[in-house]
């Protein structure tokens, strides 16, 4: 089966502009969820959807991350003005009973 | 305090020798335990899986838990230059068993 799809894989924006990431799980995995690495720290949970519900989102900075998943499909992470504390690495993972959590190859994002 | 201890490293070990890598955590209510690897630019890949104390072997890995210590560990043996790459630890509690929580990595390196 095909495996978890972000993209872009990188993207370099300045300050105050608007960003927005993609992730395609596994087809027929309803969780989903997102993680972000900022440079010199641990991989931090964002949040976690079942289907198109948000089923935590404890993990998300502020409001200026909107998260969505549209028909509990694909999910999309817009950061909206971006920050330059924004930059990091955004990862996505599916995860179902069989294999578990699959992560994509993630979205390095810089804000400069 | 970090709820999960990774030491960073680089760890470098010879081509055959024995990997040994650990986690301390502090939040007792974590039952499940990860390990997972990730080369660079790519996204984590699960190597392990453990459900509370005890011991797992797969192949060439070894993944330990100790809850009375709050520690865990993964062995790889007859280590291979393959086998660079940063080791994750994760682990996550029952009532919220998909909201997993990093280590930093520990980066090995093999050298032939």
């Amino acid at each position: 089966e095909a495996g978890v799809t972000q993209f872009p894989s990188h993207s370099v924006i300045e300050k105050g502009q608007t960003v927005t990431l993609r992730c395609d799980p596994i087809s027929g995995h309803d969780n989903l969820y997102w993680y972000r690495r900022v440079m010199g720290k641990e991989i931090k949970f964002l949040l976690h959807f079942v289907k198109e519900s948000k089923q935590d989102e404890s993990g998300m900075p502020n409001n200026r991350f909107l998260a969505e998943r549209t028909g509990g499909t694909y999910s999309t992470l817009k950061v909206q003005p971006a920050e330059l504390e924004d930059s990091g690495v955004y990862f996505c993972a599916s995860w179902d009973r069989v294999y578990g959590y699959t992560f994509g190859s993630g979205t390095r994002l810089t804000v400069v | 305090q970090k709820e999960v201890e990774q030491d960073p490293g680089p760890l470098s070990v010879p081509e055959g020798a024995i990997v040994s890598l650990n986690c301390t955590y502090s939040n007792s209510a974590f039952q499940y335990f990860m390990w997972y690897r990730q080369y660079s630019r790519k996204g984590p890949e699960l190597l392990m899986y453990t459900y509370s104390s005890g011991n797992k072997e797969d192949g060439r890995f070894t993944a330990q838990v100790d809850k009375s210590s709050k520690y865990i560990s993964l062995f790889i043996r007859d280590s291979q230059p393959s086998d660079s790459a940063t080791y994750l630890c994760a682990m996550s509690a029952r009532d919220s068993w998909g909201k997993l929580q990093f280590g930093a990595g520990t980066q090995v390196v093999v050298t032939p």
